[in-house]
């Protein structure tokens, strides 16, 4: 197991644009959850998955932005017209149910992030 | 959501035992005190979490008072890897379906070799 992955690393688009990341959680994870850092300050919640269902989404999540877990394995982080204001690191995190016997369901284990930057 | 209090920032001297402080006198009975860190250019970590009782694992301990207002997360010997933002986390584990993790800004651990 080579835990969570997201891709790309680094993106730079041009203001307007719309952008897709990727998050490959660690394998039969069903909670699936994404998050947004900016410089400085701790990572903050965007929204949660369990298997395929969105169950919430913060207010930080604009309508601009969309989040899928297709079949409950990968999922998908679009935004769409972008703004300056936008440029962050997004960071996907992915935890096992409750009770699963590897772990009790408290960790999050976290990606490497997906730097974007808003020209 | 209950919140937390930590140091924007520490030093430690490489291998030396560092006390990471963290104040949270609102917390509930639920509430389960956990720690994350962030090495540069990464995503966090989980460190360790606990509930009432002292715990050890085999990156670090976490005393936690005994009125539960307060905790420490102890580094036993820091190495120059152990430099990052440490996040000290409150988590009402059935207290809803999300679980999700609310950071604030966490304590900038500098190393000194």
């Amino acid at each position: 197991d080579t835990g969570v992955s997201q891709d790309p690393r680094h993106k730079i688009t041009k203001r307007g644009q719309n952008v897709t990341f990727r998050c490959d959680p660690i394998s039969e994870h069903n909670r699936l959850y994404w998050y947004r850092q900016t410089l400085g300050q701790g990572p903050e919640f965007l929204t949660y998955f369990q298997n395929e269902a969105q169950l919430e989404k913060s207010r930080l999540l604009s309508d601009r932005f969309s989040a899928e877990r297709p079949k409950g394995s990968f999922s998908t982080l679009e935004i769409q017209r972008t703004e300056q204001g936008d440029s962050a690191m997004y960071l996907c995190a992915s935890s096992p149910r409750v009770g699963d016997r590897t772990s009790p369901g408290y960790e999050q284990y976290f990606g490497p992030g997906t730097r974007l930057t808003v020209t | 959501d209950a919140k937390t209090t930590q140091p924007n920032s520490m030093e430690s001297n490489e291998e030396e035992p560092v006390h990471l402080p963290c104040n949270h006198s609102t917390i509930s009975g639920t509430d389960y005190i956990h720690w994350y860190r962030q090495l540069p250019s990464q995503g966090p970590e989980y460190v360790i979490h606990g509930l009432t009782s002292n715990v050890n694992n085999r990156m670090a301990s976490l005393a936690i008072a005994e009125d539960r207002k307060s905790s420490t997360l102890i580094l036993h010997r820091a190495t120059l890897r152990d430099a990052a933002v440490y996040y000290c986390i409150l988590r009402a584990i059935y207290g809803g379906a999300t679980n999700k993790l609310i950071f604030g800004t966490g304590t900038l651990l500098a190393v000194q070799p």
